[in-house]
Parts: C-alpha cells; structure tokens; sequence
C-alpha cells in the first residue's frame, strides 16, 4: 500500500528558531500533498496544498511566509515553521492523494518553549 | 457555513456489540465521503469511501452508509473488539475541481471498546 513518512516525528525548539519537517511519499509519486494541524481532541485543519513544481496554496487565515513549504520533487514536501512561538506548538500530519484517498504521514508533533 | 458533525466525542462499548457513529454535514454537497481511524499520537488511516451515488459499502467488519436526503452517514463496526479502540473520522470530499482534493474532517469519535 501506499506509505507516506514524516521526520522528525517530533521536535522541541526555542522560541524563535526555525522547524523543518519533511514528508515523503515512499513508494509512489504525489504531484500535490496536503498539510494540516491538529490541536488535542479537535480535528484535522487543512493549512496548505503543496503542489510540485509550483507554489503551495494556502488557507485563509494562515501565514505564507510562517509556515514556509517547498515541493521540489515528486516524493517530497517541506514544511519550515519559521520563527516559531509556543502558540505554533501542535502536531502538524501531512497527506498525499492516490485518485480519491489520501494516505497521512505519521505525524510531527512540535513543542516551542 | 459549511458544518461536520460527528455524533458524539465518546463511545464506549462492550466487546462483541456493534458500534456505530454518525456523521452529520450542513450546506454541503460533497462527491463522497471517507471515514478513517486515527490512533493517538498517529495521523489518520483510510477505512472506507462511499459515493454519493452509493447507499452502502461493506468491508469486512466494517459497514458505511450515506443518505444524501438525510446528509448524514453511519459507521458501523460490527463483532466490534478493544483493538477497534480508537477515534474514528469522518471526511467529506467536494464535487468543485477548485477545490478537488480538500477533505473537511468532522471532530471524530472517540470509540473505547472494553473486554
């Protein structure tokens, strides 16, 4: 089946620094992968559309240039935190798409103290 | 607005009984939806996907049904056993290609089936 990875599977930073999480598709090729977070007991929230080759489309009410993503290649999607607070602290899961399904990583939870 | 609703937070159930949680949805009319099961502290595994053309789909102990006049959907996991333990969501696709790909997840159940 279809197996998507994400590293690291957790991370503890200082306020103000920069988080790189990756998320790989490791044995097919997704043109367009999903970001989302998702605080405790509350569901999955959509933040960006990673499309390769191409700039990442993102919701509205999230910031471009503080969750930076970068699809470069066909089985991989970056998403920088940069200049993380303690309010970005929560587990961020990203997904690609075969046809109708999409198929999660298994997440990054990050702590900004 | 568009609005999911999953039946409750909780559901705690005696082994070998049938659970089943319900998805509700508001102003939205989506192509199909998804149910997954996510584990604590894991992203989201896909169940099951049913059309909105489809009234049921079955795979093994699992069985899903959309009603589109209702807008609602039922999970059901049947023989249900403490391994079934988990929160389970339900996703809702739309038909719009500008937005093709955008799953809306509901809260999801918490689901505890005890021995």
């Amino acid at each position: 089946g279809a197996v998507v990875s994400q590293h690291p599977s957790w991370v503890i930073c200082k306020s103000g620094t920069s988080v790189k999480i990756e998320c790989r598709s490791l044995d097919f090729q997704a043109t367009t992968m999903f970001w989302y977070r998702q605080f405790p007991k509350q569901s999955l929230m959509l933040m960006a559309t990673s499309n390769e080759g191409s700039k990442a489309t993102y919701e509205q009410g999230v910031e471009k240039d503080k969750f930076l993503i970068n699809h470069a290649s066909l089985t991989l999607s970056t998403l920088t935190v940069t200049s993380a607070h303690p309010e970005d602290s929560s587990f961020y899961i990203c997904s690609a798409r075969i046809v109708e399904t999409q198929y999660f990583g298994p997440g990054t939870r990050l702590l900004v103290l | 607005s568009q609005k999911i609703e999953q039946n409750s937070e909780a559901l705690n159930i005696q082994e070998g009984k049938t659970a089943t949680l319900t998805c509700n949805y508001t102003n939205y009319s989506p192509a199909y939806l998804q149910w997954y099961r996510q584990d604590p502290g894991r992203g989201p595994v896909f169940l099951l996907l049913i059309r909105e053309n489809e009234k049921e789909k079955r795979k093994e102990r699992l069985k899903v049904t959309f009603d589109t006049t209702l807008k609602q959907s039922l999970f059901h996991i049947t023989a249900s056993q403490p391994a079934d333990s988990a929160t389970y969501l339900c996703a809702l696709d739309p038909f719009q290609d500008t937005n093709a790909g955008k799953s809306t997840f509901g809260d999801g159940t918490t689901l505890t089936v005890k021995p």
